[in-house]
């Protein structure tokens, strides 16, 4: 069975400072990832995913992460925050192979960006 | 584009009812799934409709039961609610293929009393 750890529940940073939410995965199979971040009182809005090719995926407000599979990882990180970043990130697997699988999540790390 | 729409926005009940949450999903997606996200915690998956049938299911208790209707847009029911229900249920969509991104919507808060 797949399994998805967040390492850190809450990590706390200053602005414009780097930062890395950490994520690793169990699977048996190949697998898709993603990372989705969840403002208060919202739903989940996709960050970024990985599902073949480049190991280092971005997206557009700066975030990227690195596919390591023989580590098992998909770490987060953002070279410089800002406070509009502070919400819960939430990383996630599926797994591969055609059709829309059903996505397993971490427990969630609560970033708080702190001016 | 409309997104993924979900209601209502918030829901209270009392233990022993039956609940209703209506999802309807992004245009040009045909596959519903719905996630229960307690507290601080991540979602958890629930079940997943495609062409009107049920194709996965998570860990649930058949109080869970939904549905998917032609236009694609499906409903969540929860029967005998305990207190443990209380939580956000999330409805995501996406279109068939290979790795598909699902979107989600903004939830339902369910509170169960």
């Amino acid at each position: 069975a797949q399994s998805v750890t967040q390492l850190d529940s809450q990590v706390p940073v200053f602005e414009e400072a780097p930062v890395e939410l950490r994520c690793n995965y169990s699977s048996s199979v190949s697998v898709y990832l993603f990372w989705y971040v969840q403002y208060p009182n919202q739903g989940l809005q996709l960050l970024l995913k990985y599902l073949s090719g480049s190991t280092l995926v971005e997206s557009i407000n700066g975030f990227e992460a690195e596919f390591n599979k023989s580590q098992t990882s998909f770490h987060l990180r953002k070279p410089s925050v800002h406070i509009s970043d502070t919400a819960e990130y939430f990383c996630a697997v599926s797994e591969g192979g055609g059709g829309a699988q059903k996505l397993v999540f971490g427990q969630g790390t609560r970033l708080t960006i702190n001016p | 584009d409309a997104g993924v729409t979900q209601s209502p926005t918030h829901l209270i009940k009392t233990r022993g009812q039956q609940v209703t949450l209506r999802c309807s999903p992004k245009s040009g997606h045909d596959t519903v799934s719905w996630y229960q996200q307690a507290l601080g915690q991540g979602p958890q998956f629930i079940f997943q409709y495609y062409e009107e049938e049920e194709r996965q299911r998570g860990n649930f208790p058949d109080r869970f039961s939904g549905h998917q209707f032609p236009n694609y847009s499906s409903e969540l029911n929860v029967n005998a609610l305990l207190l443990g229900d209380s939580a956000l249920y999330l409805c995501a969509s996406s279109p068939t293929g290979l790795g598909d991104t699902q979107y989600f919507g903004p939830g339902t808060r369910l509170t169960v009393l």
